[in-house]
This record gives C-alpha cells, sequence and structure tokens, in this order.
C-alpha cells in the first residue's frame, strides 16, 4: 500500500529559529501533498495544499511567509516553521494520495510533534 | 462550503458491544468516503472507504453509506478497548484531491 514517511518524529527548538520537517511518498509519486495541525484534543486543520513544481495553496488564516512549503519532487515535500514560537507547538502531519483517480484515499505521515521553548 | 459533521462524543460502549458512529455531508456530489482512526498522540489511519450506496464489510467493521440522505456509518462489532480512539469522517468531492474532514468522534470501550 501507499506509504507517507514523515520526519523527524518529535522536534524541540528554541524560539526564533526555524525547523524544517520533511514528507516523503515512499512507493508513488504525489503531485499534492497536504499539511495539517493539530492542537491538542482538537481536530485536523489543513494548513495548505502542497503541488509539485508550483506554489502551495494556503488555507484561510495560514501565513505563508512563516510557513514555507517546497514540493520540489513528486516524492518530497518540505515544511518550514519560520521564526518559531511557542503558540506554533503543535502535531504537524502531511498527507498524500496515490493518482489513481478520485477514490484514491489520503495517506498520512506518522507526524511531527513541534516543541518551542 | 463543503462540511463534514461527526458527533464529537465522547461515546462509551461495553467490551462487546455493537459501536455506531455516524458521519453527514453537505456536498451532494461527492464520491468517495474514509473513515479513519487516530490514537492519542498518533496521525490518522485508514480503515475503511466506501463508494457506492449500501453496506461494506471488513472484518469487525463495517461502512454503510446513503448518499440520498448524504449519511455514512461506521459500525464496529464486538467492540475491544483498543478500538477506543478517535475516529474521523473524511469525504472527498469529484475533483479528485478534495478531502474535507470531519471533526471526529470520540470512541471509549469499557472493559
Amino acid at each position: 500500500g501507499a506509504v507517507v514517511s514523515q520526519h523527524p518524529s518529535r522536534v524541540i527548538c528554541k524560539s526564533g529559529t526555524s525547523v524544517k520537517i520533511e514528507c516523503r511518498s515512499l512507493d508513488f509519486q504525489a503531485t499534492t501533498m497536504f499539511w495539517y495541525r493539530q492542537f491538542p484534543k482538537q481536530s485536523l486543520m489543513l494548513m495548505a495544499t502542497s503541488n509539485e513544481g508550483s506554489k502551495a495553496t494556503y488555507e484561510q488564516g495560514v501565513e505563508k511567509d512563516k510557513f514555507l512549503i517546497n514540493h520540489a519532487s513528486l516524492t518530497l515535500s518540505t515544511l518550514t516553521v519560520t521564526s518559531a514560537h511557542p503558540e506554533d507547538s503543535s502535531f504537524y502531519i502531511c498527507s498524500a494520495s496515490a493518482p489513481s483517480g478520485v477514490n484514491s484515499p489520503l495517506h498520512f505521515g506518522n507526524g511531527t510533534r513541534l516543541t518551542v521553548t | 462550503q463543503k462540511e463534514v459533521e461527526q458527533n464529537s462524543g465522547p461515546l462509551s460502549v461495553p467490551e462487546g458491544a455493537i459501536a455506531s458512529l455516524n458521519c453527514t455531508y453537505s456536498d451532494r456530489v461527492s464520491q468517495s468516503f474514509f473513515w479513519y482512526r487516530q490514537y492519542s498522540g498518533k496521525s490518522p489511519e485508514l480503515i475503511m472507504s466506501i463508494y457506492s450506496n449500501g453496506d461494506k464489510e471488513d472484518g469487525r467493521f463495517t461502512a454503510q453509506l446513503n448518499k440520498a440522505s448524504q449519511y455514512v456509518s461506521l459500525l464496529i462489532r464486538d467492540s475491544q478497548p483498543s478500538d477506543s480512539a478517535t475516529y474521523l469522517c473524511a469525504v472527498n468531492g469529484n475533483y479528485g484531491q478534495n478531502f474535507v474532514f470531519g471533526p471526529g468522534t470520540r470512541l471509549s470501550v469499557l472493559p
């Protein structure tokens, strides 16, 4: 089945620094990947849609200059949280679907737990 | 705006009982429907998909779809404490990459 790998699984950084999270589709090519954020006991919130070879589409309220997304190849998308602050501490999850039509489910990476101190 | 609604719960059922999770969606042209399970602190994992009206069974899980009523449900038979998790309903429209997730229903199976 389709496998999405996300790295790192956990990161602790100091306020003001930047953190890069990688998302890879291991056995399929993903022209589109999705980045979600989830705060404790809350729902998944879509942050942005990452499109290979073009600019990402951000959801309303998500700062594109703060959450930089790069989808440079069909198997890799990265999310960089720039100038991180404690309020950015959250669980970040990427996902992708194998391009076999409208019935393809989303497969999720294992998520990255970001803690900003 | 496309919406997917679920009762947030918690839904508590005794071990061995049937758990019934419900989901409604607003976009009438939705094509595919998925149920995900999310354990606390983990990412969602796909457990069922359904595309046609009716029932689809996979082990202890049965997904039911009624497109006329814009309703999809998940039944878990012989519920186990390990089934305790949040269950997310997801709907995909006819554009392909247009997934909308419900807020999830928290299920607690009591031993």
